[in-house]
């Protein structure tokens, strides 16, 4: 099956510091990736969307210059969170699926901690 | 806009019994549902995709149904084991961009 990776798995930074949060797909081509949000006994949130060369589409109350995506080839999307704050604090999991089937492949998720 | 609605929150089950989760959408203008389980502090493990032109999907103990002209979902697990504890959600395509919209999730717990 389609294998999807996140790294790093958990990260820990200092208020308004930067991080970066990169998610791959390992076998296949993901023209699009997705980006979701979940906070604590919440479901996930769609943030944004990222296809390949091209830019993201931000959900609404989605701050754009606050999360930065870049989708700059068919295996690899980055999401970095500029100048964290503690509210940013979330679980952050990226998918991914290529062109013309609509099935997602998650990747493991990342979670970020801003103190 | 389209709303997945989990019933119930929170279930907690001797082991052995069946069980059923329940998922309801509002738009049944929908491409497929799919279950997930989400183990904690884990990401997403896929259980059972149903396109819309299917009423249901059998993985195991899992069976899906799709009753697309109500709006519901149903999630049956048979003989219901330890290992079975977990939240599973509910997904629907709905967006304009084939993104997935979530259920809040049911948090299953399976005592042994």
């Amino acid at each position: 099956g389609a294998v999807v990776s996140q790294h790093p798995s958990w990260v820990i930074c200092k208020s308004g510091t930067s991080v970066k949060i990169e998610c791959r797909s390992l076998d296949f081509q993901a023209t699009t990736m997705f980006w979701y949000r979940q906070f604590p006994k919440q479901s996930l949130m769609l943030m944004a969307t990222s296809n390949e060369g091209s830019k993201a589409t931000y959900e609404q109350g989605v701050e754009k210059d606050k999360f930065l995506i870049n989708h700059a080839s068919l295996t690899l999307s980055t999401l970095t969170v500029t100048s964290a704050h503690p509210e940013d604090s979330s679980f952050y999991i990226c998918s991914a699926r290529w062109e013309g089937l609509l099935e997602q492949y998650f990747g493991p998720g990342t979670r970020l901690t801003v103190t | 806009k389209q709303e997945v609605t989990q019933i119930p929150a929170a279930l907690s089950v001797p082991e052995g019994e069946n069980l059923v989760l329940n998922c309801s959408f509002t738009d049944s203008a929908i491409y497929n549902l799919q279950w997930f389980r989400q183990d904690p502090g884990k990401g997403l493990t896929s259980l059972l995709l149903i396109q819309s032109s299917q009423r249901e999907q059998t993985s195991g103990r899992l069976n899906a149904s799709l009753d697309k002209s109500s709006g519901r979902s149903t999630l049956y697990i048979a003989a219901s084991q330890p290992g079975d504890s977990a939240t599973y959600l509910c997904a629907v395509i709905g967006g304009s961009q084939g993104n997935l919209i979530f259920g809040k999730g049911t948090k299953l717990s399976v005592k042994p």
